[in-house]
């Protein structure tokens, strides 16, 4: 099993919808982070978290929202979906090193 | 604010040759850490290497090794005897205390 998962892997939506796409991860890693990548913007952060009760927003805040539901889970909302938000977004965790700790990415259609 | 800046949005080796990917950055922080992922076309995100920033030595992982240059804030990577496998999109990263930051990419493609 990964040790960062993401759910789902790929999702076709309509504008104006609300979606929540998930992480859960096995690592045992405080830091959490979503990103969004595009083409030509290499990764694009989100939010990130630290633990449960620490949310901090990103680069690309706008039109996300987020929860840390426990040590291990980190989801993402878009609570209106819009075309330009059509992207492939990437949950990680971070080690005490700093190394990065990537989920398979979510594929997300917005039409 | 960090930065990351990625000159090189396309590269091209010829396969078993040497080719260096260029990274250069921007902090105000004395203590970070600079990374190279490489993501393939499965889009999985995979560490290439990693360097701390109060380490004067680069660091190196088989084939790939680093130049950090810490006064000129440089960071690139070198691929040696580069492999068909080697071809994919390699970012760079630099983190401090929180944020992981990263470059737009470059894309590697590897001539057989």
């Amino acid at each position: 099993d990964a040790d960062v998962t993401q759910t789902p892997r790929n999702r076709i939506t309509k504008t104006g919808k609300r979606i929540m796409l998930e992480c859960s991860q096995t690592k045992g890693h405080d830091r959490m982070y979503w990103y969004r990548q595009d083409p030509g913007l290499g990764l694009q952060l989100i939010y990130y978290s630290f633990d449960v009760k620490d949310i901090n927003k990103g680069e690309i805040s706008d039109g996300y929202s987020v929860s840390r539901q426990a040590q291990a889970k980190f989801s993402l909302s878009l609570e209106s979906a819009i075309p330009n938000q059509t992207a492939l977004y990437f949950c990680a965790t971070s080690d005490g090193d700093r190394k990065a700790f990537f989920g398979q990415g979510t594929r997300l259609t917005v039409v | 604010a960090q930065t990351v800046t990625q000159s090189q949005p396309e590269m091209s080796v010829q396969e078993a040759e040497t080719v260096t990917l260029s990274c250069t950055y921007d902090t105000s922080e004395s203590d970070y850490y600079l990374f190279w992922y490489k993501q393939p076309p499965s889009r999985q995100m995979i560490l290439v290497i990693r360097q701390e920033a109060y380490k004067q030595q680069n660091a190196t992982e088989n084939r790939f090794s680093v130049n950090f240059q810490k006064a000129a804030k440089s960071f690139s990577l070198k691929i040696s005897d580069s492999q068909l496998g080697d071809a994919a999109m390699y970012f760079c990263a630099i983190t401090s205390y929180d944020k992981v930051i990263f470059g737009p990419g470059t894309s590697l493609s590897v001539i057989p």
